[in-house]
């Protein structure tokens, strides 16, 4: 069974519009959640992570992601999108074992037009 | 720098060659694991190592082998490339203390013809 879901495959914004990706997880534990960024033709890099406390997590470059933990939901937000956000998002989680492997979504691809 | 180091970067094989895929990470990691990913597919685990001296399958494990050479290295082997195995190979490396994710390394981006 798929352990994170990601529902947009594809999202096309325009230079300062706000962006949502949707992330939900089906594992009923605690869980530890990670959003990743792969910039073209490069590595994935790790943009924020939620393991206790605050439910809404800032990560790099105006990035941040709430946990919501009756929606088993750990969404993606920035407010104002850049052409250099242009990426594919990955959002993971380790299933609350922080000695464990991570289960990733399918990825987003998100392209923002100049 | 610190981080996880994969060599080589590009290769092109032909149907039925061998080849190893190296990873060394020098920042003391106990955890390292190989995925590949394809488009649309996302990234799917081949094989991992939780420690020194263990190894264990992940989703697609069929036509791969690894070697936990010591804790720095984990190698993936191809013994008989086929098509289906051309595809971008990541190599990641989780410590085990904190909340940590993986550091990934650069990728080999695989062509099997």
């Amino acid at each position: 069974a798929q352990s994170v879901s990601q529902h947009n495959h594809h999202v096309i914004l325009s230079e300062a519009a706000s962006l949502e990706l949707g992330c939900n997880y089906s594992y009923g534990g605690t869980v530890n959640l990670f959003w990743y960024v792969q910039y073209p033709g490069q590595h994935l890099q790790l943009l924020l992570k939620y393991f206790s406390g605050d439910p809404l997590v800032k990560g790099i470059k105006g990035f941040e992601a709430e946990f919501i933990k009756s929606k088993f939901s750990f969404n993606l937000r920035k407010p104002s999108v850049q052409w250099s956000d242009t990426a594919e998002y990955f959002c993971a989680t380790d299933r609350g074992s922080t000695l464990g492997r991570l289960y990733f979504g399918r990825g987003t691809q998100l392209t923002v037009w100049p | 720098n610190a981080g996880v180091t994969q060599t080589p970067k590009f290769q092109v094989l032909k149907t039925g060659q061998s080849m190893t895929l190296q990873c060394a990470q020098d920042m003391n990691h106990n955890s390292m694991y190989w995925y590949r990913q394809d488009p649309g597919m996302g990234l799917r685990l081949i094989y991992y190592s939780a420690s020194e001296g263990t190894t264990d399958k992940g989703e697609v494990p069929n036509g791969y082998n690894v070697s936990r050479l010591n804790k720095r290295e984990f190698s993936l082997r191809l013994e008989s490339a086929a098509p289906s195995q051309t595809s971008v190979y990541f190599c990641a490396s989780r410590p085990l203390q904190g909340v940590h994710g993986y550091t990934f390394g650069s990728g080999t981006r695989l062509t099997v013809v």
